[in-house]
């Protein structure tokens, strides 16, 4: 089984709509990340929470919001979907000690029509 | 400001070729340094890390990297590539002290026959 999942893996939904990306992670590790990917930008951090308790805003968390429901799950939520947040979401999580190197979940495609 | 450069958006060789993919890198602390390789529908995967010791790096896949800090580089290169090494490369930066890591654009390889 895949240590971090994410679910949906891919999803269309309509402006206005509100929506929920999940990821769930077997590594045991504190620190959660949600980034998304766009073509010939990289990937952007959103938001990254370091425990239940601790969720911090990354360059671009307008009009998404978070929730860090246990240590091995971090939901990305969109309130209100927009076109322009069509995009490739992925989650990751990183041990909270040494070289910190990130783990990727596979992915959700959203299309927000 | 602390960034990545990944100079190179697409490259193409012919399989059996050799490879260098290239990272420059802009950042105050000592860094981390990461390559990740993302397949055709798939997330992230650690290819390999820098973080201190032999600036010469293996990975898995038979790829390896140098840190030369005088150039602030951190090329990735692969002695003779395969087919299925055609996918997006990504360079990313961290350190001891953050939480986060800098990705650049990343390169997208493509491998004729």
């Amino acid at each position: 089984d895949a240590d971090v999942t994410q679910t949906p893996r891919n999803r269309i939904t309509k402006t206005g709509k509100r929506i929920m990306l999940e990821c769930s992670q077997t590594k045991g590790h504190d620190r959660m990340y949600w980034y998304r990917q766009d073509p010939g930008l990289g990937l952007r951090l959103i938001y990254y929470s370091f425990d239940v308790k601790d969720i911090n805003k990354g360059e671009i968390s307008d009009g998404y919001s978070v929730s860090r429901q246990a240590q091995a799950k971090f939901s990305l939520s969109l309130e209100s979907a927009i076109p322009n947040q069509t995009a490739l979401y992925f989650c990751a999580t990183a041990p909270r000690t040494g070289v910190r190197e990130q783990y990727f979940g596979p992915g959700t495609r959203l299309t927000v029509t | 400001a602390q960034s990545v450069t990944q100079p190179d958006i697409h490259i193409t060789v012919s399989e059996g070729a050799s490879l260098e993919l290239r990272c420059n890198y802009s950042y105050g602390a000592t860094p981390y340094l990461f390559w990740y390789v993302q397949s055709p529908g798939q997330g992230l995967q650690l290819l390999l890390k820098y973080f201190s010791g032999d600036t010469l790096v293996q990975g898995i896949k038979g790829f390896e990297a140098e840190f030369k800090r005088s150039q602030s580089s951190f090329n990735l290169r692969k002695p003779s590539v395969h087919w299925s090494d055609a996918a997006e490369y990504f360079c990313a930066v961290g350190s001891h002290n953050t939480d986060k890591l800098i990705f650049g654009t990343g390169t997208r390889l493509q491998v004729f026959p």
